[in-house]
């Protein structure tokens, strides 16, 4: 247990439904991570905040997905009208700001039916 | 898209031999750090190695950087069935200020008892 917790582990959902998803980052972490990562390849990066700050977001992204860190502590991912493509784990990862190492949470696995 | 380019794609060993892992990115980089990861769940952080490092190690791990070449090594000696995963490498571009961690697409590696 690395400390970043994800909720829920697994999301099943339909086609065109709206999904949100909870990372909470270990406590005194300012930066969260969020990447989707799809069977046999690596975590690829959706976005990051520093504290409440969203600093950089993948241009892969669309704007069916969203992202919040409102008080700078647990961050939300929504994706809205998922489709079947949107299927993947979704990884959250937190870090301190002098260390460049990530914690990652287990993921949420979601799948689009 | 992603970075770096893991070498080869699996690898299938005996418990006790060494197992190298190869990594190829493309642009300049701040460090590299090679994550494991077993099925389903999310990474773990190994090690990092910076820019102006050649080799380092911990443990049952060595880790090599040739900047000129662009490329990274991951060497586990002695391996156990435990170290049966998948081995990521992530790097960070020093260029733009940005301060995401692009993955490759990584080595499964199965040791075998």
């Amino acid at each position: 247990d690395t400390g970043v917790s994800q909720d829920p582990r697994h999301k099943i959902t339909k086609r065109g439904q709206n999904v949100t998803f909870r990372c909470d980052p270990i406590s005194e972490h300012n930066r969260l991570y969020w990447y989707r990562q799809t069977l046999g390849q690596g975590p690829e990066f959706l976005t990051y905040f520093q504290n409440e700050a969203q600093l950089e977001k993948s241009r892969l992204l669309s704007d069916r997905f969203s992202a919040e860190r409102p008080k700078g502590s647990f961050s939300t991912l929504e994706i809205q009208r998922t489709e079947q493509g949107d299927s993947a784990m979704y990884l959250c990862a937190s870090r301190e700001g002098a260390i460049e190492k990530l914690f990652f949470g287990s993921g949420t696995q979601l799948s689009v039916l | 898209s992603q970075q770096g380019e893991e070498d080869p794609q699996a690898l299938s060993i005996q418990e006790g031999e060494n197992a190298t892992m190869n990594c190829s990115y493309k642009t300049s980089i701040n460090n590299l750090q090679w994550y494991r990861q077993n099925s389903g769940r999310g990474l773990v952080h190994l090690i990092l190695i910076r820019s102006n490092e050649r080799e380092k190690h911990s443990g049952r791990l060595r880790v090599t950087l040739d900047t000129s070449k662009k490329s990274s090594s991951l060497l586990i000696t002695a391996s156990r069935a435990a170290d049966t995963a998948s081995y990521f490498c992530a790097t960070t571009s020093s260029q733009g200020g940005s301060e995401k961690l692009v993955f490759g697409k990584g080595t499964k590696l199965t040791v075998n008892p």
